[in-house]
């Protein structure tokens, strides 16, 4: 089956760039995603990228995709405190648009 | 208008109540979808309906029951739930299931099952 995973934590300090890292294992994937949640919130979709490409920037975000390896990054320019939450990829592979979510990666972000 | 919107925002319920929760949006979203997500999880599916019609169970128990009344709305009806059922209950929508589409979430409704 399919399996998304990504690092547990990540702190950085504030105006400094953020690499969040995400690994999946379907190489029919079609669609990848970033979402973003702050605590007792519910998911903020931040960007997404068609597994046809491999980079799309958004702002302050810059999404890298590496098909071959199948790893997935998501760039934050210029962090700041409130880029403070859990990130969490996804990927989506079928008709059915079933999300598959990794374990999200908890950013810390110090002034 | 990007906005999917959930009631209540937080539940205490008791394992003979009947509860439920409610979801709604207004993209025109022929796809709406229930997860459950438990404290530093991400979320993991429990239901979609695709046009109102039931597409997706994956296996959840029967005391949790959905339903679409219509194309804007999805209820998740609680009955006899367990201590464990305490979770954050999030609702999604896309444009419709054929294709890979982006899902919009709503806040969530926090559940605790005392």
């Amino acid at each position: 089956g399919e399996d998304v995973e990504q690092s547990l934590f990540l702190s950085v300090r504030e105006g400094d760039s953020s690499v969040i890292n995400c690994t999946y294992t379907d190489s029919s994937s079609t669609y990848l995603y970033w979402y973003k949640q702050e605590p007792g919130a519910g998911l903020q979709l931040l960007t997404y990228i068609f597994s046809n490409m491999d980079m799309k920037q958004d702002q302050r975000l810059t999404v890298l995709l590496n098909k071959k390896d199948k790893h997935l990054s998501l760039r934050i320019a210029d962090t700041q405190t409130g880029d403070s939450a859990i990130y969490f990829c996804a990927e989506s592979y079928n008709a059915g648009n079933m999300l598959t979510f990794g374990g999200g990666t908890r950013l810390m972000v110090k002034p | 208008d990007t906005e999917v919107t959930q009631t209540p925002k937080h539940l205490v319920m008791g394992m003979t109540n009947k509860k439920s929760l409610k979801c709604e949006q207004h993209m025109g979203h022929r796809a709406m979808y229930w997860y459950k997500q438990k404290a530093k999880k991400p979320p993991e599916l429990m239901f979609v309906y695709s046009y109102e019609k039931l597409s997706i169970n994956e296996s959840v128990p029967s005391r949790f029951s959905p339903e679409c009344p219509n194309s804007s709305l999805l209820n998740l009806h609680l009955h006899a739930l367990q201590p464990e059922d305490s979770a954050l209950y999030l609702c999604a929508s896309s444009q419709d299931t054929a294709s890979p589409y982006e899902q919009y979430f709503g806040p969530g409704t926090r559940l605790t099952v005392t």
